[in-house]
């Protein structure tokens, strides 16, 4: 079974702290993504990486980036996180791209900036 | 445009009957994929089903069906003999194309619609 974790399931922070959410897969899958869900948007996503090193923006990457050093690890950093970026965050990973392969998500994190 | 629609928002039902919960979607592509995902309180994602657009037979996976209707961009979940723990949020999501890279290939989501069955 593929196994997405994230390092917290709950996180509260402050204003103008840099905050780190670390997502880690198991199955060596090549696609690894972060979204942010808020009540009545659904699913948004902010970054993905298709390779190491590799990261391209998704529908809402201000205020965010990322860091993937390693295949299995995907970081995503807030700068300075402000209260407009408590959220819930869910990473997912996927073997490839194409319309074909469904994502898997971890846990979810969810993050209370005061 | 968007590009995926669940146009319930909440929805009940009876445990051990069955519900269709909707999801209509736009795309120019012929080649993409339907996904549906279930999000229990506790905030995980579980993939359920998927149906991919050259797909003949409509999936199914135990209780879960798609009824797929590709000239009408539907895609609705059927779920049979409802249970408790299927009380949760669903999402449905699409991928597009057989772009590579680029944020085109990624899945879409719609807002989701919370189902609730009652005892």
């Amino acid at each position: 079974d593929v196994k997405v974790t994230q390092s917290s399931r709950y996180l509260v922070k402050r204003t103008g702290e840099k905050v780190f959410l670390e997502c880690v897969q198991d199955m060596d899958h090549e696609n690894m993504f972060w979204y942010r869900q808020d009540p009545g948007l659904g699913l948004r996503l902010i970054y993905f990486s298709y390779d190491v090193k590799m990261k391209e923006k998704g529908d809402i990457p201000e205020g965010y980036s990322v860091s993937r050093e390693k295949k299995e690890r995907f970081s995503l950093i807030l700068e300075s996180a402000s209260t407009n970026q408590t959220s819930m965050y869910l990473c997912a990973s996927s073997l490839y791209q194409g319309p074909y392969n469904e994502q898997f998500f971890g846990p979810g994190t969810r993050l209370t900036v005061l | 445009a968007q590009k995926i629609t669940q146009t319930q928002p909440g929805m009940f039902v009876q445990e051990k009957e069955a519900v269709t919960l909707d999801c209509t979607y736009d795309t120019s592509d012929q080649s993409y994929g339907l996904f549906w995902y279930k999000q229990p309180s506790s905030g995980e994602m579980i993939f359920l089903i998927y149906q991919g657009s050259y797909d003949e037979q409509n999936a199914t996976e135990g209780r879960y069906s798609l009824n797929f209707q590709k000239a009408r961009k539907s895609a609705n979940l059927v779920i049979s003999a409802s249970q408790l723990g299927d009380s949760a949020m669903y999402f449905c999501a699409m991928r597009e194309g057989t772009r590579y890279g680029g944020s085109q290939g990624n899945l879409i989501f719609g807002k989701g619609t919370k189902l609730s069955v009652k005892p």
